[in-house]
């Protein structure tokens, strides 16, 4: 079955440091998302990007967050000066279609970002 | 803004027992609920979508139940194995399109 892959599983930068976490999403996938997950605590919705632009986004997702698909496959997210509280689990997830529309979406193994 | 809550916060069952998890959300404007298994150090797997049309929705040993106008879903797992030990997090699309809300989780223990 396909699936959506994350790399690095694992990233450590130094605080102020920039850091591109990327994703692979399902081929045929049309809508992508950010999430994030702090060590204990929810899941939050960071981005949703759908006709290169994006159509949603959290009051997380401040000037320090961008996300691009720069080719036909890859989707990323870039924090630019990170600090030690974007420490987390970052989960990128793609569906055929708009949630609104009850397509469900499908989740990567995820990135755990460490910042020091 | 939408506030989804899951109790218990921690299961702790023997195996072949039958379980309840619930999920409750303030605003039931909703286009739809999603239910996920989260496995440590792993992402999440989608185990059922209900449309807020919908009533439930099942899948093998799984059931789930929504009912938009009380803001609450139940998810059903028959037959309880130690294999269905995980975190289990449901999560509603709210009103404004596609931003997620997601709830604090059930840790799930299937004692065998």
């Amino acid at each position: 079955e396909p699936e959506v892959t994350q790399t690095p599983s694992h990233q450590v930068t130094q605080m102020g440091q920039e850091v591109i976490l990327r994703c692979v999403p399902i081929s045929n996938h049309l809508y992508f998302y950010w999430y994030r997950q702090i060590l204990g605590q929810k899941v939050e919705f960071l981005v949703s990007f759908y006709n290169n632009e994006i159509s949603e986004k959290s009051e997380i997702f401040d000037d320090q967050f961008s996300v691009e698909r720069p080719d036909g496959s890859n989707f990323t997210l870039k924090i630019r000066s990170t600090k030690l509280e974007d420490s987390a689990m970052y989960f990128c997830a793609s569906s055929t279609e708009s949630a609104v529309l009850n397509q469900p979406q499908h989740f990567g193994d995820g990135t755990r970002l460490s910042i020091l | 803004k939408q506030e989804v809550t899951q109790i218990p916060a921690a299961l702790s069952v023997p195996e072949g027992e039958n379980l309840v998890l619930n999920c409750s959300f303030t605003d039931s404007a909703i286009y739809n609920l999603q239910w996920f298994r989260q496995d440590p150090g792993k992402g999440l797997t989608s185990l059922l979508l209900i449309q807020s049309s919908q009533r439930e929705q099942t899948s093998g040993r799984l059931n789930a139940s929504l009912d938009k106008s009380s803001g609450r879903s139940t998810l059903y797992i028959a037959a309880s194995q130690p294999g269905d030990s995980a975190t289990y997090l449901c999560a509603v699309i709210g009103d404004t399109g596609n931003q997620f809300y997601f709830g604090t989780g059930t840790s799930l223990t299937v004692i065998p």
